[in-house]
């Protein structure tokens, strides 16, 4: 069984650009939740995707989009990068919907914006 | 979102018991208590989960409090892997899709 994993594992760009990251949910799952998480701060939902569609969303910018994929595996994407957005991403795969179940993290990528 | 409220950091010795607490004084009736766990440089991992009795897994125990206005999640037997942070969260069940995470207790691990 293969877990969730999560590319690149690390980037870096400048303010202003735009950033696409991605994950591949674990075999069985159709769910996928990404927040971000700050130096030294808890991890903070950013959306989830159930069945391509946008399941909940928490208190982030409309720059922040993405998009879940037939096969389940997802895509971040951040438009008009600020330097607050320097952070770990993580991406957590679960199944049925995520409102009860376990989620499974991916390893993140690091994002540094200069 | 219910609160937690959890010691910014603890410590223990390897292969001693670790008792980390966790206050929520504003938990619901349907709310269960789930601990995750962040080993350094990975996502966070889940380690157990409860609602009112007292439950254990392969990883470790959770005491819940007859209130259920805290509980521990308890460590038997502390390892070097253990080091981590732990976070308690309150999921109401069918409620939200989320987690929601504070900052956790980073635990250190001496040899």
């Amino acid at each position: 069984e293969t877990g969730v994993t999560q590319s690149p594992t690390h980037l870096i760009k400048t303010r202003g650009q735009q950033v696409t990251l991605r994950c591949s949910s674990q075999s069985g799952h159709n769910t996928v939740s990404w927040y971000q998480q700050a130096l030294g701060q808890g991890p903070q939902f950013i959306f989830q995707y159930y069945r391509e569609e946008e399941n909940g969303r928490g208190n982030f910018p409309p720059r922040f989009s993405g998009l879940q994929f037939p096969n389940y595996s997802s895509e971040l994407n951040v438009n008009a990068l600020e330097l607050d957005d320097s952070a770990l991403y993580l991406c957590a795969s679960s199944s049925g919907g995520g409102r009860w179940e376990t989620q499974y993290f991916g390893p993140g990528t690091r994002l540094l914006v200069l | 979102d219910a609160k937690t409220t959890q010691p910014n950091s603890m410590e223990s010795n390897e292969e001693e018991p670790v008792h980390l607490p966790c206050n929520h004084s504003t938990i619901s009736g349907t709310d269960y208590i789930h601990w995750y766990r962040q080993l350094p440089s990975q996502g966070p991992e889940y380690v157990i989960h409860g609602l009112t009795s007292n439950v254990n897994n392969r990883m470790a125990s959770l005491a819940i409090a007859e209130d259920r206005k805290s509980s521990t999640l308890i460590l038997h037997r502390a390892t070097l892997r253990d080091a981590a942070v732990y976070y308690c969260i309150l999921r109401a069940q069918g409620g939200s899709e989320k987690l929601v995470f504070g900052k956790g207790t980073k635990l250190t691990v001496n040899p």
